[in-house]
Order: C-alpha cells, then structure tokens, then sequence
C-alpha cells in the first residue's frame, strides 16, 4: 500500500535560515503529492501541491518538487520566518478515488520552531 | 467563508460517558471524514462518508460511530469513551469532482478530547 516517510522533528531554526524538510513516497503510478501545514491551535491546510512528475509546488515562499525518479517531494524555503512555526506534514492521496474514499497517507509530521 | 466547523474544540469527559463531536461544512461537500492524530502516529482515519446514509469505516473505527443525516454535517459519536480514545480529531471534507486523485481535503480546526 501507500506510503509516505517524512523527516522527523523537532527542527529548530533561526530567523532567515533555510529549510528543508525531507519526504518520500511508496505508491503505484505517479500520484499528486501534497504538503499540508497545521500552525498551533489550527486545523490542517494545504500548503502546495504537485499534481504530476517534474512539477513544483509552490506558496508562501515554501517549494517542493515531485520527483519520480527519488520518489521524493522535499519541502524547502530559503529564509524562515518565526511565523512559519508549525508542524509540517507530507500526504499522499490516493491516485484516483478508492471506490467511496479519498483517504490520504501522512506523514508523521515534522515540527518547525523558527527562533528570532 | 468556506469551513469546517468542529465542536467542542476542547472536552475532558470519563471513561464510559457518551459524548458527541459535532463536524458541519458549508461547502455542499459530498464527501466528510474523520482523523485522529497522535504523536508518533500522524493522522489515521476513522470514518468516511461519500454522501448522506453512505458511510463505511477507515483504518481504526473501534469505539466509534457516524452518522450522516444530512449532507453538511458528520458528527463523531463515542458512545463510551475510554482512555485510548484520548487524541486530537479532525473533521474534514472534499468535494469529488473531475480533480481525480489531487482533490484537496479541507479540515476542521480540530477537537481534542481527553478521557479520565
């Protein structure tokens, strides 16, 4: 089945630091690939996303590129800010709808503390 | 404003007492569905819905129920809470249309529930 393995935390940055958070997938075919970010107190929302091979999600200055080849969606910013504190997590949908559901496939999440 | 409504966001109940956790969306949704996150355990599935009276169980059901009565609400039923059910739950909700497998899921803000 699915799934998605995701660097794991906490990572402590300082202000304007650059970010990587790792995330690989196990899935048949070529499916989307999402970055979901949970700031303190709130729900999940989507950050970007990736519908095909190749392509670069892109959002708040966060990029992640799909990658079939390393089955690979790392997640990068080039200088953090202490709002983008919050816990991060890699998510694979299914390729189409599974009968009735959509279940996605997280990742165990990854906390960002970014310190001024 | 398009949402996912949970409530309660907080409850501290005890073993054995019934409770409900309430999930409404204004976004004419046809599919609802429940997660729970845990630390080390990322998000998991607990019930879907793809339409009213249609709902079928995710990865951990145990010592839940659904109901889907009307198509904006999917309340989360415990009907004797225990203290393994202590976790953060979300609520979320897509829409299925031609998007196929890149359907975004939009999430409640989240409830967490603690059982004594």
């Amino acid at each position: 089945g699915n799934s998605v393995t995701q660097m794991e935390g906490p990572v402590t940055l300082s202000e304007e630091a650059f970010l990587t958070i790792n995330c690989t997938y196990t899935a048949t075919g070529y499916p989307s690939l999402f970055w979901y970010v949970q700031y303190p107190g709130e729900g999940l929302q989507l950050l970007l996303k990736a519908t095909k091979a190749d392509d670069k999600g892109s959002n708040k200055g966060f990029e992640a590129t799909y990658r079939k080849e390393t089955t690979s969606f790392h997640l990068e910013k080039g200088s953090v800010q202490v709002s983008d504190s919050a816990v991060y997590f890699c998510a694979l949908p299914p390729r189409a709808w599974e009968g009735s559901n959509y279940k996605l496939t997280f990742g165990k999440g990854t906390l960002l503390t970014v310190n001024p | 404003e398009a949402q996912v409504t949970q409530n309660p966001r907080y409850l501290i109940t005890v073993t054995g007492k019934k409770l409900t956790v309430t999930c409404s969306q204004n976004m004419n949704h046809e599919y609802m569905s429940w997660y729970r996150q845990d630390p080390g355990l990322g998000l998991r599935q607990i019930y879907y819905s793809m339409n009213v009276e249609v709902t079928d169980k995710g990865d951990v059901p145990e010592g839940y129920k659904v109901s889907r009565k009307e198509k904006r609400n999917f309340p989360l039923i415990l009907e004797s809470p225990s203290p393994n059910q202590t976790s953060l739950y979300f609520c979320a909700s897509s829409s299925r249309d031609r998007d196929g497998g890149a359907n975004v899921l939009t999430f409640g803000a989240g409830s967490r529930l603690t059982v004594l």
